[in-house]
């Protein structure tokens, strides 16, 4: 069955980097769009960009400057990572499959960023 | 960016009752509009892609309307495991947006 599943670090430094994995089964890489939401108190959920199934990306322009996503096929692994962290940035992050509707979300990873 | 605005932010029903909640895009956005269930301390849940269409496994007193700005979602016969947020998402165009929810309670 599908599943998805994210982990990180819990708690980060301000100015510091973020790094989230999301290792995926049931499903190819290669076949769909992961996706990157997340969820803060001051902003509700925001998506933050995807990962085509070609392996091409887009990213939320309010993110632009200091998010990365990337993947790891062989390993059904997909890799979220931004920078210059702020306290709003406290949050969960979910990765989610689909296109433009997401049919599956991991359980997501809850990270805090404070000194 | 496309702002969505739902309404009620709270709604307080009644086990049985039929509710609707409203979602509203600032510019129109055809069908792209999908809706999600949340509950406390769980991922968002796809409950109707397309405004309109369902999705295998959700109970079919979920149902949905609407099209360009005005988007509707109705549930039917309110049962104590609906207590959730829902959330409409629009991916018309980037960067997808979501509302800011309706948290549904029940009396």
């Amino acid at each position: 069955q599908v599943q998805l599943k994210e982990t990180g670090p819990g708690l980060v430094q301000p100015t510091q980097t973020l790094s989230i994995t999301c290792t995926v089964s049931g499903f190819s890489l290669t076949s769909y769009y992961m996706q990157w939401v997340r969820q803060t108190p001051g902003k509700g959920l925001e998506w933050m960009g995807f990962i085509r199934s070609g392996g091409s990306t887009e990213y939320n322009s309010e993110f632009k400057s200091r998010l990365s996503i990337s993947r790891d096929t062989s390993k059904n692994q997909v890799f979220l990572k931004m920078n210059s962290l702020k306290t709003e940035d406290t949050g969960v992050y979910y990765c989610a499959r689909g296109y433009n509707n997401f049919d599956y979300w991991g359980q997501g990873v809850m990270v805090t960023v404070s000194s | 960016d496309i702002v969505l605005t739902q309404s009620p932010t709270t709604l307080s029903v009644t086990p049985g009752e039929t509710v609707s909640l409203s979602c509203r895009a600032s510019h129109s956005i055809g069908t792209n509009l999908h809706w999600y269930q949340q509950k406390t301390n769980e991922s968002p849940r796809l409950l109707i892609k397309y405004a309109s269409q369902s999705i295998s496994g959700i109970p079919s007193r979920f149902s949905a309307s609407g099209s360009g700005t005005d988007f509707t979602l109705n549930i039917n016969n309110v049962e104590f495991d609906d207590v959730s947020s829902y959330f409409c998402q629009q991916t018309q165009s980037w960067p997808y947006t979501f509302g800011a929810g309706t948290k549904l309670e029940l009396k």
